[in-house]
């Protein structure tokens, strides 16, 4: 079956650097990314939508500036916590979606960020 | 390793029609289940969240149980509309987050 391998599974960061959660589909092509994050006990929200070669499309609430996505190849997205700070610190977690309509959506196992 | 199962794959049903979807998980020691909808070519929609000391959650016409002891959770949709139709996923939360493969419904009109 198709796998997305999302790395790194974990990271503790000092507040004020950035860090970089990459997300790839390993044997399929993916145009379309979706990141997500959880805070503790509740619900997986989605942040935004990545679409190779184009912007992406943030969910409402989210910074943009703070949470920069580059989706530059049909493989591979990246995440990256701009400035993270401890609120920052959350799990994040990335799915693919493969067909026309990204009917089928495959995940990875996601990354544990902890900011100091 | 934590599997997670989701029963049936598919399902079609006319408008009005009371339903269940199954979810099934290998490994009981779970921090909480929720159950998604994915639109086509959206991400997915959060419906309920279940932590692992609740038995359910109920959200207007959807109601999810959980029986951690047998692995077991399952999402009631009563009175189905057509805008019900999309993908429902669930996905257990241990160490990372777990998804099912996802049950597709149609609602027929």
């Amino acid at each position: 079956g198709a796998v997305v391998s999302q790395h790194p599974s974990w990271v503790i960061c000092k507040s004020g650097t950035s860090v970089k959660i990459e997300c790839r589909s390993l044997d399929f092509q993916a145009t379309t990314m979706f990141w997500y994050r959880q805070f503790p006990k509740q619900s997986l929200m989605l942040m935004a939508t990545s679409n190779e070669g184009s912007k992406a499309t943030y969910e409402q609430g989210v910074e943009k500036d703070k949470f920069l996505i580059n989706h530059a190849s049909l493989t591979l997205s990246t995440l990256t916590v701009t400035s993270a700070h401890p609120e920052d610190s959350s799990f994040y977690i990335c799915s693919a979606g493969r067909g026309v309509t990204n009917e089928k959506l495959f995940f990875g196992s996601g990354t544990q960020l902890s900011v100091l | 390793k934590q599997e997670v199962t989701q029963i049936p794959a598919a399902l079609s049903v006319p408008e009005g029609e009371n339903l269940v979807l199954n979810c099934s998980f290998t490994d009981s020691a779970i921090y909480n289940l929720q159950w998604f909808r994915q639109d086509p070519g959206k991400g997915l929609t959060s419906l309920l969240l279940i932590q692992s000391s609740q038995r359910e959650q109920t959200s207007g016409r959807l109601n999810a149980s959980l029986d951690k002891s047998s692995g077991r959770s399952t999402l009631y949709i009563a009175a189905s509309q057509p805008g019900d139709s999309a993908t429902y996923l669930c996905a257990v939360d241990l160490d990372d987050m777990r998804f099912g493969a996802g049950t597709r419904l149609t609602v027929k009109p």
